[in-house]
């Protein structure tokens, strides 16, 4: 089973406040990485799909970036509003198998007003 | 509206009492796929199915069956299920298995299980 893990497992932010996570992936046989939100009582949603080494992506104050050489991806939330409080999963692609996605555990963001 | 629809959203059934939880999607995706959740572990997956006929195991798929005889459904099958399959449940559709492109997979609602 791919090793993925993110960092910090949880992380408390102040409202207005920039903060970012990390996501790191074996970095051989890499295809894809993806980001999803997860609120509470909701289900996964797709942030973004990346997958080409130096790719960045941008949704409204969230953004991605991707080293595929090193295996690691950074999300950035700038100021950060009590509607991003959730939990933020990453998911590699490795290998091109049917078997799809590997998630990590999570980065859980509650953001105080 | 494109969705994928799980159902029931919650359960509570006895151990051995054979239970189906139905996903069906509507968007002509050709792969699917369940995962479970459990506190401190990350979504596992269980089954996955590359299109009509063609389902294969996933990384803990010991008590599940699946089947994907149409390609909308794709329903998960506990045929005697245990206490240590309480865990919530999330059924997930791609466009393909090739996860490059696109806008990810598509999650329904998540069903709640508890087996007591």
């Amino acid at each position: 089973i791919l090793n993925v893990e993110q960092s910090p497992q949880s992380l408390h932010v102040q409202e207005g406040d920039s903060t970012n996570f990390t996501c790191s992936f074996p970095s051989s046989n890499f295809y894809a990485l993806h980001w999803y939100r997860w609120e509470t009582a909701k289900s996964p949603e797709a942030l973004f799909v990346m997958t080409l080494n130096g790719d960045e992506k941008k949704k409204g104050r969230i953004s991605a970036t991707l080293n595929t050489k090193e295996g690691y991806s950074y999300l950035y939330i700038k100021g950060s509003q009590p509607e991003d409080s959730a939990t933020y999963l990453c998911a590699p692609w490795t290998g091109g198998g049917a078997d799809g996605l590997t998630f990590g555990k999570g980065t859980h963001l509650i953001i105080q007003p | 509206e494109a969705q994928v629809t799980q159902n029931p959203r919650y359960l509570i059934t006895v151990t051995g009492k054979k239970l189906t939880v139905t996903c069906s999607q509507n968007m002509n995706h050709e792969y699917m796929s369940w995962y479970r959740q459990d506190p401190g572990l990350g979504l596992r997956q269980i089954y996955y199915s590359m299109n009509v006929e063609v389902t294969d195991k996933g990384d803990v798929p010991e008590g599940y069956k699946v089947s994907r005889k149409e390609k909308r459904n794709f329903p998960l099958i506990l045929e005697s299920p245990s206490p240590n399959q309480t865990s919530l449940y999330f059924c997930a559709s791609s466009l393909s298995y090739l996860a490059r492109s696109g806008s990810g997979y598509t999650f329904g609602s998540g069903t709640r299980l508890t087996v007591v």
